[in-house]
C-alpha cells in the first residue's frame, strides 16, 4: 500500500514569495491533516479535511495561509506571501472513515513532509 | 484534549529495554492513551494506543496506571534505529466513533537516544 506522498520535499523562497505543497493521501483515507512542525517542537495542526469538507482549521492563519481538498482526494497547501517564521516542515497525514463503531485504531499515516526554509 | 508532560530526554544502551514515562493526570474517562514517534528526518509514525488496560504489539508495551494519570511506553530491546522523539498524546474517544478522524495534539516529546 502506497503511503502519503507529499512534494516538493525541500523548498527556499524569499519572504514575501508565495509557495504551495501538495499532499496525496492513502487511497481511500476521507480524513486529511496539514501539520506544522517548527525546527525543536513537536507538530502544529493547522487544518484538517473530512472528505472535501474542513472540519478545523482554528489553528490556520488564514491572512496568509489556504488550503483546499477540493475532489475530497489531494490538498495543497499555500503559504502568501510567507514570513520568516514560516520556516518549517509541513506534514501532510490522513486516516481512514471508521463509521460509528469504532473500529480501528485511530491511527494517522503521515508522510515525510515538506521542509520550508524562507530567507 | 488533556495536556501531557514528558521528559525532554532520555538514554538507553542499546539492547535493554527503554521506559519512557507521561503524565496525564487530567485524562478524562473517554480519552485514549497514544504513542507515537518521530525518527529524524521523517513524519510521526503510531506506535501504540490504549484506554485503561496494558497493551503490547509488534513495536511496544503499554502500562497505564490504574488511575490512569499516567503511562509508561517500553521497548523491550531498544535498538539504534529506535533513536527518535516520542510523543505521548491523550485523544477523545468521541473524535474516533464519530468518523472526525481525531485531532492528534503534539507536546514536546522525549528525545531518546539508544547508545551502542
Amino acid at each position: 500500500e502506497a503511503g502519503v506522498a507529499q512534494s516538493p520535499r525541500y523548498k527556499i523562497i524569499e519572504k514575501r514569495q508565495s509557495v504551495a505543497f501538495w499532499c496525496n493521501p492513502i487511497s481511500g483515507h476521507a480524513t486529511l491533516y496539514w501539520y506544522q512542525q517548527i525546527l525543536g517542537q513537536g507538530p502544529k495542526l493547522l487544518i484538517q479535511f473530512q472528505n472535501n469538507g474542513v472540519v478545523d482549521d482554528s489553528q490556520l492563519p488564514k491572512d496568509r495561509f489556504s488550503a483546499e481538498r477540493l475532489k475530497g482526494v489531494d490538498s495543497t497547501l499555500k503559504i502568501q506571501p510567507a514570513k520568516l517564521e514560516d520556516s518549517a516542515v509541513y506534514l501532510c497525514a490522513s486516516s481512514p472513515n471508521r463509521g460509528t463503531s469504532g473500529s480501528g485504531t485511530g491511527e494517522l499515516f503521515f508522510g515525510e513532509g515538506s521542509r520550508l526554509t524562507v530567507l | 484534549d488533556a495536556k501531557t508532560t514528558q521528559p525532554p530526554s532520555m538514554d538507553c544502551a542499546e539492547g535493554r529495554a527503554a521506559n519512557l514515562p507521561c503524565n496525564h493526570s487530567t485524562i478524562s474517562g473517554n480519552e485514549y492513551v497514544y504513542w507515537y514517534r518521530q525518527i529524524h528526518s521523517q513524519g510521526p509514525q503510531y506506535i501504540i494506543h490504549g484506554l485503561k488496560n496494558n497493551e503490547t504489539n509488534e513495536m511496544a508495551s503499554l502500562i497505564i496506571t490504574e488511575d490512569r494519570k499516567s503511562s509508561t511506553l517500553i521497548l523491550p530491546h531498544a535498538t539504534l534505529r529506535d533513536t527518535a522523539v516520542y510523543y505521548c498524546i491523550v485523544r477523545s474517544f468521541t473524535a474516533m466513533i464519530y468518523n472526525q478522524g481525531g485531532k492528534l495534539i503534539f507536546g514536546q516529546g522525549t528525545e531518546l537516544s539508544v547508545k551502542p
